[in-house]
């Protein structure tokens, strides 16, 4: 199968602890995303990859760190200085970001809740 | 700033009725849109988008969208709504920064068709 793979999909910490999130894809996409999703605010973007082993922060980058070391992965770390962190998370790639008509595809998003 | 706007937080049509999920854009330059459906916890699916050339857009599961550049709109439509239909529907303008393609969502319309 191809596609967008993100675990867990249900995600439990305490405040004040990190988390990271996995988000890997098997499409061959140069470009990844990282959106969070809260009711009634639409999709946000916090950091975006256009290629290995470089990222940028998108419009709510604090709080928040990614990586990008392979082409597949491009994890999300939520640390401790995010202060509403409880979210849906969804990870997204498209086949490069230069091309300003491509779609992107997401993943099936992962549920955090800070207690 | 581009942006996307939906008026509508929830839309309800009876099964068998048209539908129209509306969506207004402002842009500076060409506009790229797109349209996405999301199910409950899941992620995004890519419905259709429109780059250039007709104004009427097909896509998947029989929805359309029709580009109207004199009322700066992008609105969803299918001629005959199923009750399977029902999930909430994201429009989406293409951002271009510099560094790269990004997409900027609107908060979302919720889509109920009821028999």
């Amino acid at each position: 199968d191809g596609g967008i793979t993100q675990s867990p999909k249900y995600l439990f910490r305490k405040e004040g602890q990190n988390v990271t999130l996995s988000c890997e894809q098997n499409l061959n996409h140069d470009a990844m995303y990282w959106y969070r999703q809260d009711p009634g605010q639409g999709l946000r973007l916090i950091y975006y990859s256009q290629i290995v082993n470089d990222f940028q922060k998108g419009d709510i980058a604090e709080g928040y760190s990614v990586s990008r070391e392979k082409k597949e992965s491009f994890p999300l770390t939520v640390t401790s200085a995010q202060k509403n962190p409880t979210a849906f998370y969804l990870c997204a790639s498209s086949i490069n970001a230069a091309e300003a008509g491509v779609e992107q595809y997401f993943g099936p998003g992962t549920r955090l809740t800070v207690t | 700033a581009q942006s996307v706007a939906q008026p509508e937080d929830q839309v309800n049509v009876a099964e068998g009725n048209p539908l129209t999920v509306k969506c207004t854009y402002s842009v500076s330059g060409n506009p790229y849109l797109f349209w996405y459906v999301q199910y409950p916890n899941r992620g995004l699916q890519f419905l259709l988008k429109y780059i250039t050339g007709d104004n009427l857009v097909k896509g998947s599961y029989g929805f359309e969208a029709e580009f109207n550049k004199s009322q700066t709109s992008f609105h969803l439509k299918k001629p005959s709504a199923l009750v399977s239909d029902s999930a909430l529907y994201f429009c989406a303008v293409r951002v271009f920064t510099g560094g790269g393609n990004k997409l900027t969502f609107g908060t979302g319309t919720q889509l109920k068709v009821e028999l």
